[in-house]
């Protein structure tokens, strides 16, 4: 069984502070990750992705982080900024396809 | 530009009506998903075809049917067995199937009367 779980369904920070979205997956058998950026009535864009082999991919003020021992990983955005308002989905590329958590909702306040 | 068009942005179903939703794509990619998005649900796989004529029934496959003749070109029709058919709609093409960064289309909102 292969799920992908976003136990926070919103999140809502302070400009300039940092956004942490979590992410927990149950099949270790697949090892490649991936964070889609979500508006409202748009379609995902794609955001960051690693591989097991790695722990850590930085792209500017995202950061993926990957804990293989505890199936679980995070997105950090710093410094947070009103244009990452979105919803982030979490994905996990399985045999033939990407399975999907729900999403977490973030809001950055001015 | 490359990318992929879905049409139409709004799409409304009379009771017992099938509704066709276009999907297009200019990437040259070989492999071609449908995705449908509920309100603080996840996306959840329809369909997906890794090349052309041949495709493959995902998670939640029941009421939807799909052809794939032309690379291109990904329709998705919700059929009047689809008894929940309100949703949001997300087209998505990879290169190869082995790819699994996804590039999505705009989506369709279908509304039934």
């Amino acid at each position: 069984d292969q799920q992908v779980k976003q136990n926070s369904p919103s999140l809502s920070v302070q400009e300039g502070r940092i956004s942490i979205l979590n992410c927990d997956y149950t099949n270790s058998m697949f090892d490649y990750f991936l964070w889609y950026k979500k508006y409202p009535a748009e379609g995902p864009t794609f955001l960051i992705s690693i591989s097991s082999i790695k722990d850590k991919n930085e792209d500017g003020r995202f950061t993926v982080f990957l804990n293989k021992s505890a199936k679980h990983l995070s997105l950090h955005i710093v410094p947070s900024q009103p244009g990452d308002s979105a919803v982030y989905f979490c994905a996990q590329g399985g045999s033939e396809k990407l399975v999907f958590g729900k999403g977490t909702k973030l809001t950055v306040n001015p | 530009d490359g990318g992929i068009t879905q049409s139409p942005k709004y799409l409304f179903r009379k009771e017992g009506q099938n509704v066709t939703l276009s999907c297009e794509q200019n990437l040259n990619h070989d492999a071609m998903y449908w995705y449908r998005q509920d309100p603080g649900q996840g996306l959840r796989l329809i369909y997906y075809s890794q090349i052309v004529n041949d495709f493959q029934k995902g998670d939640i496959a029941e009421g939807y049917s799909v052809s794939r003749e032309k690379k291109e070109s990904f329709p998705l029709t919700v059929t009047s067995a689809q008894k929940n058919p309100t949703a949001f709609y997300l087209c998505a093409s990879s290169i190869n199937p082995g790819v699994k960064k996804l590039f999505f289309g705009s989506g369709t909102q279908l509304s039934v009367l």
